[in-house]
């Protein structure tokens, strides 16, 4: 089965631009999640579908940070406007029950200068 | 609170030699446990869980996790390291909510020198 994809692989922005970073999940996935890494620290979950709908976004750092999951498939989040601190590895991940492990993707790489 | 503290940022071995990442956690309750694994430009994989069964636990690649409850620890051991093991290890304890929220330790980077 094809994994967890997430394009693109890095993202270079001038800040105050916007950018939209897309999770494919892995088919039939109801779980995905999204996950942040910021230079030195650690993973940090961001948020949580399940199908279309939001079941916990409780790590969303602030309102310029939008994430959707039309039609309970892909996902994209999309920052607006990126400031400095948004630059590093966005992680998606998806798992067909909540308590399962999760199948990371690769990653997004994201630089705001 | 929950928490997971991984005790070195960076392990160096010689190839051959046994590996041993270090990794505490906090809860209130006796938890699961992961090691997750990511190789330059990949993404995370999952090593080893620990989940209230057998307190070793074998993984893939030769790896394997002891689930220590006096010592609230769940280090990570290989008795012999390869040059293919060099990556960034991460302990990670699911959130107590038990919807797949993961909380991660701050990694440990391995280097393996031939």
């Amino acid at each position: 089965e094809a994994g967890v994809t997430q394009f693109p692989s890095h993202s270079v922005i001038e800040k105050g631009q916007t950018v939209t970073l897309r999770c494919d999940p892995i088919s039939g996935h109801d779980n995905l999640y999204w996950y942040r890494r910021v230079m030195g620290k650690e993973i940090k979950f961001l948020l949580h579908f399940v199908k279309e709908s939001k079941q916990d976004e409780s790590g969303m750092p602030n309102n310029r940070f939008l994430a959707e999951r039309t039609g309970g498939t892909y996902s994209t989040l999309k920052v607006q406007p990126a400031e400095l601190e948004d630059s590093g590895v966005y992680f998606c991940a998806s798992s067909p029950v909540p308590y399962s492990p999760l199948h990371f993707g690769n990653g997004t790489r994201l630089t705001v200068t | 609170a929950q928490s997971v503290t991984q005790l070195d940022s960076h392990v160096s071995v010689s190839e051959g030699t046994p590996v041993l990442l270090r990794c505490n956690y906090s809860s209130s309750y006796s938890p699961s446990l992961f090691w997750y694994v990511q190789h330059p430009n990949k993404g995370l994989q999952l090593l080893l869980k620990y989940t209230s069964a057998a307190t070793l636990v074998k993984g893939i690649n030769g790896f394997e996790a002891e689930f220590k409850k006096s010592e609230t620890s769940f280090h990570l051991t290989k008795p012999s390291a390869h040059m293919s093991d060099a990556a960034e290890y991460f302990c990670v304890m699911p959130h107590s909510s038990n919807t797949g929220k993961l909380i991660f330790g701050q990694g440990t980077t391995l280097q393996v020198k031939p």
